[in-house]
C-alpha cells in the first residue's frame, strides 16, 4: 500500500546534468516536502510546498528549484548536477497542520 | 530557526536491555516532536510522537517524554529486540506555514544477542 512514490530508486547523473525527481501520493495530502539525507547530518530540508504553485526554500535550497503543478505531485530539480549533490532524496506528505510525514522510498543519485 | 541536537549517534544493547535517545530543541514555540524509525534501505517510518500538551506517551514498549521547560525529549525502547535494530530520528516542528519538520542527526541502534 504504498502511498508517497518516487519515481527512480536509483539514479546515476553526469556533471552538469539537468536532473529531475519526480515525487506522487495518494492521500490528498496538502504538503510536500523534499530531503536529502547524508550520513551524519541527518534529513536536511530543501524545499516544500503546502499548496499547487506553492513552495518555499528549505534550510539547503541551493542549486535546486522544484515544481507543484498537481496537488499529488512534487518535482525537484537539479539545476546543474555537481558531485556534491550525490545523495539519497526522500519526498515526504503530510497534512496541514501537526502531523507526521509519510515519505517515499528514497531515490539515491550519483553525480559522477 | 530551529536546530535539533540528537544524542548519542550510536548506541549498542543487548536484547532485552533499555535504549535511551535524546534530543534537545531550540526553538521555544515547537509543540509537535515525532519519532521515526528507518531500518536499512528503508523508509523512515513514524513510531511515535507527543505534543506539547502532553508530558509522557507510550505505545507497548515505545515510550516518549517531553520536557518543555527543559527543551528536550527523549525515546525509550524496554525489553530491546533484534528487530529494534535501526537508526532512529527525532524531529521539531511549530505551527505555520506548512509545519515543516527539522530532524536531528540519527541514532543508529544496534541490538546484540
Amino acid at each position: 500500500d504504498v502511498k508517497v512514490t518516487q519515481s527512480s530508486r536509483y539514479l546515476v547523473k553526469r556533471t552538469g546534468e539537468k536532473v529531475f525527481l519526480e515525487c506522487v501520493q495518494d492521500m490528498d495530502h496538502e504538503n510536500m516536502f523534499w530531503y536529502r539525507q547524508d550520513p551524519g547530518l541527518g534529513l536536511r530540508l530543501i524545499y516544500f510546498s503546502y499548496d499547487v504553485k506553492m513552495k518555499e526554500k528549505g534550510d539547503i535550497p541551493e542549486g535546486y528549484s522544484v515544481s507543484r503543478e498537481k496537488k499529488e505531485r512534487f518535482s525537484l530539480i537539479l539545476e546543474s548536477a555537481s558531485t556534491n549533490q550525490t545523495s539519497m532524496y526522500l519526498c515526504a506528505s503530510s497534512f496541514r497542520g501537526l502531523y507526521g510525514y509519510t515519505f517515499g522510498s528514497g531515490t539515491r543519485l550519483t553525480v559522477v | 530557526g530551529e536546530n535539533v541536537e540528537q544524542h548519542p549517534s550510536t548506541l549498542s544493547v543487548q536484547e532485552g536491555d533499555s535504549a535511551v535517545i535524546k534530543c534537545t530543541y531550540s526553538d521555544s514555540a515547537s509543540n509537535y516532536f515525532p519519532w521515526y524509525k528507518q531500518e536499512l534501505g528503508k523508509r523512515p517510518q513514524l513510531i511515535i510522537d507527543i505534543r506539547s500538551n502532553v508530558g509522557e506517551k507510550k505505545d507497548q514498549r515505545i515510550a516518549v517524554t517531553l520536557n518543555k521547560t527543559a527543551k528536550h525529549f527523549s525515546l525509550h525502547i524496554t525489553e530491546t529486540q533484534p528487530e529494534d535494530s535501526a537508526v532512529y530520528f527525532c524531529a521539531a516542528s511549530r505551527e505555520g506555514t506548512a509545519s515543516k519538520l527539522t530532524f536531528g542527526t540519527g541514532t543508529r541502534l544496534q541490538v546484540t544477542l
